[in-house]
């Protein structure tokens, strides 16, 4: 069965450094094809893809956050990370992580966590 | 990036309806396709891949067509359960993901 879980800070104030852990099970990110995605989705807005990082340990980030953005996993923990730098108020969201599949697009999903920035 | 735009952005239907919604890709991604449904509050769910499979469990009212920039999901015949959002997302570059901007199905 596979499941995944999003974790972090339900509020950042602007400019700090958002974290955000996927904790996953049911696959293992050292298996040839599998890759995580984060996506994330404003208030009544569209869903937005950030980066994704694959089982080779290659990494791919939007091309509008890529500045921002850092993905990273720890295979044994079965975690994945995102770090958003700078954070604003209209990075307000809901922050999914899902697994992907080379070839495949993301079909199991976190529950998603919502982060807002404030001061 | 690859831009991907929905149509209509609102669609109003009842339950037994037939409906379609159309999304159109900026350049051609093959077969490269997924559809979504979400629901409020929920993660979005897999529907549709590689333009019309059918993702295990999904209802065979559900049903994609199209290749290269066009693209349709129908569903046969409305239930209940089906008002909800629906995205179109592309992933011909697995790494350069892009969705649609949504088509919200209401009742009517």
């Amino acid at each position: 069965q596979v499941t995944l879980r999003e974790s972090g800070p339900a509020l950042v104030k602007p400019t700090q450094t958002l974290t955000l852990t996927c904790t996953f099970s049911g696959f293992s990110l050292s298996t040839s094809g599998m890759c995580v995605s984060w996506i994330r989705q404003p208030p009544g807005k569209a869903l937005e893809w950030l980066a994704l990082i694959d089982w080779d340990d290659d990494k791919y980030y939007s091309t509008s956050l890529k500045t921002r953005l850092t993905i990273s996993k720890d295979t044994s923990k079965n975690q994945v990370v995102l770090t958003m730098t700078n954070m604003d108020p209209v990075d307000t969201a809901t922050y999914y992580c899902a697994r992907t599949r080379l070839r495949s697009p993301p079909d199991y999903w976190g529950q998603g966590t919502l982060v807002t920035v404030s001061s | 990036d690859i831009q991907m735009t929905q149509s209509p952005s609102t669609l109003s239907a009842s339950v037994g309806d037939r409906v379609t919604i159309t999304c159109r890709a900026s350049q051609s991604i093959s077969s490269w396709l997924a559809w979504y449904q979400q629901k409020p509050g929920k993660a979005p769910k897999l529907l549709i891949y590689k333009a019309s499979s059918l993702e295990s469990g999904v209802p065979s009212r559900f049903s994609g067509s199209g290749s290269g920039t066009e693209f349709t999901l129908t569903i046969s015949s409305l239930q209940p359960d089906d008002f909800a959002t629906y995205y179109c997302q592309q992933y011909n570059s697995y790494f350069a993901i892009t969705f649609g901007q949504g088509t919200r199905l209401e009742i009517k």
